[in-house]
């Protein structure tokens, strides 16, 4: 059965500092990978999509990049954390004609 | 711009009843409608999704789609204090992709005993 991992679970950064949080996916090939974040109160906003090795497409524009460096493995980073990137970090995979599924998601907490 | 307006609620209803929630898109080349729910401190799961007009059953809970006036709704009949969540409407465009998801802010649905 496919899993999805994403960690750390939590995370309380420094503004100013570095970020790099990594979700991997187990038992599926070639899935689209996508990169979520959920500000306080509100819905889930789509940061990255990703359709294959090192293809990645930006939905906003913002602090954050995202790489694709294996079929299964999408990274989200910053070079220096703003106030404004706290928030609930999700990534979630869907192959063809499946719907989306979720990891567990990453609570960022910039200080 | 892409827009999926709910209700935020909160929703209070009793044990047993039906639980009505409704989701307004403004895309009309949306195709394809999802309802997750989030617990709190949780990730979205999915409950349902829905592609033609017309309602769609899944135990108790019942998907309602009318492209036409570009509306969504579930229903959820002998709520249970376990549906006390948020629920998450969400549109995509479709053909093979059901990933890339526009959200509405969700809303909150609270069931007491």
């Amino acid at each position: 059965s496919q899993t999805i991992h994403q960690w750390p679970a939590t995370l309380v950064q420094p503004v100013g500092s570095p970020l790099s949080l990594e979700c991997t996916v187990e038992g599926t090939s070639n899935p689209n990978l996508y990169w979520y974040r959920q500000a306080a109160g509100r819905g889930l906003q789509l940061l990255f999509y990703s359709v294959g090795i090192g293809q990645i497409s930006s939905e906003v524009p913002q602090n954050l990049s995202a790489s694709r460096p294996q079929d299964r493995q999408f990274i989200l980073s910053s070079k220096k954390l703003l106030l404004s990137d706290s928030g609930f970090y999700l990534c979630a995979w869907e192959t063809v004609n499946t719907e989306a599924f979720f990891g567990q998601g990453t609570r960022l907490t910039v200080v | 711009q892409k827009e999926v307006e709910q209700n935020s609620g909160p929703l209070s209803v009793p044990e047993g009843a039906i639980a009505s929630l409704n989701c307004t898109y403004s895309d009309r080349g949306s195709q394809s409608f999802f309802w997750y729910r989030q617990y709190s401190g949780k990730s979205p799961e999915l409950i349902m999704f829905i592609y033609s007009n017309g309602d769609k059953e899944d135990g108790r809970f019942t998907a309602q789609l009318n492209k036409a006036s570009q509306y969504v709704s579930l229903l959820i009949r002998d709520s249970q204090p376990s549906d006390s969540a948020t629920y998450l409407c969400a549109a995509s465009a479709g053909g093979t992709s059901y990933g890339k998801l526009t959200f509405g802010q969700g809303t909150i649905l609270t069931v007491h005993p």
